[in-house]
């Protein structure tokens, strides 16, 4: 079945710092790659996504590349703010039939002023 | 427009009670998950809703657990007998239909807590 594995966190940075946090799958198929955050209190939402091989999602100065010979998705921003502390959620969208999306465990991210 | 609205956002039950959970999903929406959360753990699907077919229940962790869907838009999660393992964040997400459209619009999730 599907899997999705990120790096565990937290992830602590100081304002300003280069941001990575690699994710890495298995899939049936070729699924659409996502990116989610949950910032404290709320539900997640859509950060950025990629639907293809070779892709790029971006948003918000994040970045993502669909890389299908490394099986990696990994999120990075140059410059990171203290109000990009959340928990980052990587996922592949349902594949093979499945309507079904698979979650990573979440990476939290923490920025010091 | 409105987003994927959750209630109650907070539960407090004792064990053994039972306990609903309901999700509005966005208007015109066909497709409502279920999810649950642990502290530390992933989004852990639980069931699946499209329009008018069969739920896909193949994530509920056991027949304490159930959902429905009236009228293909509100969902109610029960879960019967709550045991203290059941506390956890419950979110509800909404999609569009369609074959691209694979984004999930998340509820702001209701919290459990099982004494």
């Amino acid at each position: 079945g599907n899997s999705v594995t990120q790096m565990e966190g937290p992830v602590t940075l100081s304002e300003e710092a280069f941001l990575t946090i690699n994710c890495t799958y298995t899939a049936t198929g070729y699924p659409s790659l996502f990116w989610y955050v949950q910032y404290p209190g709320e539900g997640l939402q859509l950060l950025l996504k990629a639907t293809k091989a070779d892709d790029k999602g971006s948003n918000k100065g994040f970045e993502a590349t669909y890389r299908k010979e490394t099986t990696s998705f990994h999120l990075e921003k140059g410059s990171v703010q203290v109000s990009d502390s959340a928990v980052y959620f990587c996922a592949l969208g349902g594949s093979g039939g499945s309507y079904i999306p698979t979650f990573g465990r979440g990476t939290s991210l923490i920025v010091h002023p | 427009g409105a987003g994927v609205s959750q209630s109650p956002s907070n539960k407090v039950t004792e064990k053994g009670k039972d306990v609903e959970l309901r999700c509005d999903p966005i208007s015109g929406h066909t497709a409502l998950y279920w999810y649950r959360q642990s502290l530390g753990q992933g989004l852990e699907f639980l069931i699946y809703f499209q329009g008018n077919s069969a739920p896909d229940k193949s994530g509920l962790p056991s027949d304490r657990f159930s959902a429905e869907r009236t009228g293909g838009s509100v969902s109610t999660l029960t879960i019967q007998r709550t045991q203290q393992e059941d506390s956890a964040v419950y979110l509800c997400a909404s999609k569009k239909t369609g074959r691209f459209e694979e984004t999930q619009y998340f509820g702001p999730g209701t919290r459990l807590l099982v004494l």
